[in-house]
């Protein structure tokens, strides 16, 4: 899976866009971006995922480089509840364990009044 | 509908000892996966099961083990407990295991404290 560097932590003021940034230089052709977010305490929670195209959902939206060596997550309101640390994945097809996610450390996104 | 639900919430259990964790998948998921979470880290992956079959494993010793039953619940054993044990125990479920495209849910973890 693809190695993504993300910035340890982001502040939003509530009701602004919340744009977090991923790079995933050595992506490869077949792999997928993938989102999760997880609040203090509980599951990760799947939000989005990509492979070339522009996606968005009922949570967020995601923007991938044409080159798709990087990508970003918008959550276009961002309220006191998104506080949470985000998550960017890189995870393959078919690898006879594709499940497996490789998480790194994640960028702490602190949601303000 | 039910998410994929996790048993026990919180543990103690002292060094030496041995721990089984319990997860109920979603309804209609085949594969289930085992993650650790040590405070301030990300998970890491332990395990895959599909269809109760080992279809992955991490790099973790074999004092870690896990089954996955004809209704695709799955426990997961630690023996041997070491205090480094201590963390969160989170299981995802998904319908398959073979696709990019395929979403894991986790469930809520269990909180093991190892004294």
């Amino acid at each position: 899976d693809a190695k993504t560097t993300q910035p340890t932590s982001m502040d939003c003021a509530e009701g602004r866009a919340a744009n977090l940034p991923c790079n995933h230089s050595t992506i490869s052709g077949n792999e997928y971006v993938y989102w999760y977010r997880q609040i203090h305490s509980q599951g990760p929670q799947y939000i989005i995922h990509g492979l070339k195209n522009n996606e968005t959902n009922e949570m967020a939206s995601l923007i991938i480089t044409e080159d798709r060596k990087s990508s970003t997550l918008i959550l276009p309101h961002a309220t006191l509840r998104d506080t949470a640390v985000y998550y960017c994945i890189g995870r393959g097809c078919y690898t006879g364990t594709a499940s497996k996610l490789t998480f790194g450390t994640g960028t702490r996104l602190q949601v303000t009044l | 509908d039910a998410g994929v639900t996790q048993s026990p919430t919180h543990l103690i259990k002292t060094r030496g000892q041995q721990v089984t964790l319990r997860c109920s998948p979603i309804s209609g998921h085949k594969s289930v996966s085992w993650y650790q979470q040590v405070l301030g880290q990300g998970p890491q992956f332990i395990f895959q099961y599909y269809e109760k079959e080992e279809r992955g494993r991490g790099n973790f010793p074999d004092r870690f083990s896990a089954r996955q039953f004809p209704n695709y619940s799955s426990e997961l054993n630690v023996n041997a407990l070491l205090l480094g044990d201590s963390a969160l125990y989170l299981c995802a479920s998904s319908i398959g295991a073979n696709s990019g495209a395929n979403v894991l849910t986790f469930g809520a973890g269990s909180r093991l404290t190892v004294l």
